[in-house]
């Protein structure tokens, strides 16, 4: 069975970092292209990062680029999203999802909260 | 980056009515495009990718179809376990977009 677990959300201040994990299992990481989403608190979803499998080719939002920074290690099995510089707009649910080779995201997590906030 | 309208944003339905959901894309996408259902306090869950193939065991009333800049998402004989929120996302290119949303609800 195909899992994301999310991890290392929390509160924290302006200006803050915060770096979060997911941990996946049930298929074969390495193979696989992965995303961070986010969701806004009774908003929609926004994309955030994604980073390839293989070459490591990496994009980012505008709205995070410069401050966040994904990375993966297939080793562990795991997908890493790094926030530096944290702002208030940055509150969000934050997902990571696998994406099929195609672009499509066919599996999620079922997310981590980040709230910044004085 | 590619705009990604969704229409109408909220649908007030029965069980068994049809329900139809748009997406209107900035710019022509071929066929990349997949279909969200998101209840609340859940993750999103895949339901059509490639505007029109069902993912594994989502139920057949689901259908999706267009192509280029006009999608839609049909919900035949709407069941109490599709009151939810669906949204259109385009993986075309970088960056993935989503639609806003739509939401159906109970009449």
């Amino acid at each position: 069975e195909v899992q994301l677990v999310e991890s290392g959300g929390g509160v924290v201040q302006p200006g803050g970092s915060l770096r979060l994990s997911c941990a996946a299992s049930g298929f074969r990481f390495s193979n696989y292209e992965m995303n961070w989403v986010r969701q806004t608190p009774g908003k929609g979803l926004e994309w955030v990062s994604y980073i390839s499998s293989g070459d490591n080719t990496i994009y980012y939002a505008d709205s995070v680029k410069g401050r966040f920074t994904i990375s993966r290690d297939d080793a562990q099995n795991s997908l890493y999203l790094q926030m530096n510089s944290l702002r208030a707009d940055d509150t969000a649910i934050y997902y990571c999802a696998r994406e099929r080779a195609d672009g499509e995201g066919d599996y999620w997590g079922q997310g981590t909260r980040v709230t910044v906030s004085s | 980056a590619i705009w990604m309208t969704q229409s109408p944003s909220l649908i007030s339905a029965s069980t068994g009515d049809r329900v139809t959901i748009n997406c209107r894309v900035s710019q022509g996408i071929a066929g990349y495009l997949a279909w969200y259902q998101q209840k609340p306090g859940k993750a999103p869950e895949l339901l059509i990718y490639a505007a029109s193939t069902l993912q594994s065991g989502v139920p057949s009333r689901f259908s999706g179809s267009g192509s280029g800049t006009d999608f839609t998402l049909t919900i035949t004989s709407l069941q109490s376990a599709d009151f939810a929120t669906y949204y259109c996302q385009q993986y075309y290119n970088f960056p993935r977009t989503f639609g806003q949303g739509t939401k159906v609800e109970f009449k």
